[in-house]
């Protein structure tokens, strides 16, 4: 099982949109619709934000979107806020019933 | 409100054994899909293990096929990782994690503060 590409790092200033790429293969992200992304705060448990592509699960803003085309998935978030300063994985369905996550992005909200 | 609380973690030499729990309340634990997500140190999260609602389907990670074993009891509302043969790449915090549906891979909605497991001589 191969890990997703993620960038280690983005940034943008608060107010800004900003996206974040999940890079897979045919085999996992491109065959699947099944990508899941995750927000991470310093010391907490990850909290769910996206699944199955672009849905959101009760009670996560509307700020946060999730897309995919071909072998990679985005997560974007508008009108970005200092609480969203956090690391964020991706997670795809990788076919003989397992999972790849990617390496992990680092938000900074400037 | 939902809750999932592991135990188990602490130090081990490699080649030794440990075993970790994992008590969930707060939700039917019956209905869902359980999952293992591991992170070692300054590294990524890394799925480990899932186990069906019903305890049949169990499946692994290429990195811990063979060594360890995923089992739930459904009357106790827990979840077990039996870690055997255990190496010092296996050093991570480990959490449960709950999948949204029951035989699901659709995503975790619920995870647990996670317990320690270094492996070390």
């Amino acid at each position: 099982q191969s890990a997703l590409t993620q960038p280690a790092s983005v940034s943008g200033s608060p107010g800004q949109s900003i996206t974040i790429s999940c890079t897979g293969t045919s085999s996992d992200v491109g065959s699947y619709n099944l990508v899941s992304w995750y927000q991470r705060h310093q010391g907490k448990a990850p909290k769910l934000m996206i699944y199955e592509g672009s849905k959101r699960p009760s009670g996560v803003s509307n700020r946060f979107s999730g897309s995919k085309s071909g072998n990679t998935a985005s997560l974007t978030i508008s009108g970005l806020q200092a609480e969203d300063e956090a690391d964020y994985y991706c997670c795809s369905y990788a076919g003989s019933s397992t999972l790849a996550f990617g390496g992990g992005t680092k938000l900074t909200v400037l | 409100q939902v809750q999932l609380v592991e135990s188990g973690g602490g130090v081990v030499q490699p080649g030794r054994s440990l075993r970790l729990s994992c008590a969930a309340s707060g939700f039917t634990f019956s209905s869902y899909g359980m999952h293992w997500v591991r992170q070692a140190p300054g590294k990524g999260l890394e799925w480990v293990a899932f186990i069906s609602d019903d305890g049949i389907n169990k499946y692994y990670a290429d990195s811990v096929k063979g060594r360890f074993t995923i089992s739930r009891d459904n009357s106790k509302n827990t979840l077990n990782l039996q870690m055997d043969s255990l190496r010092a790449e296996d050093t991570a915090v480990y959490y449960c994690a709950k999948d949204l549906y029951s035989r699901g891979w659709y995503g975790f909605d619920y995870w647990g503060q996670g317990t320690l497991v270094t492996v070390s001589s």
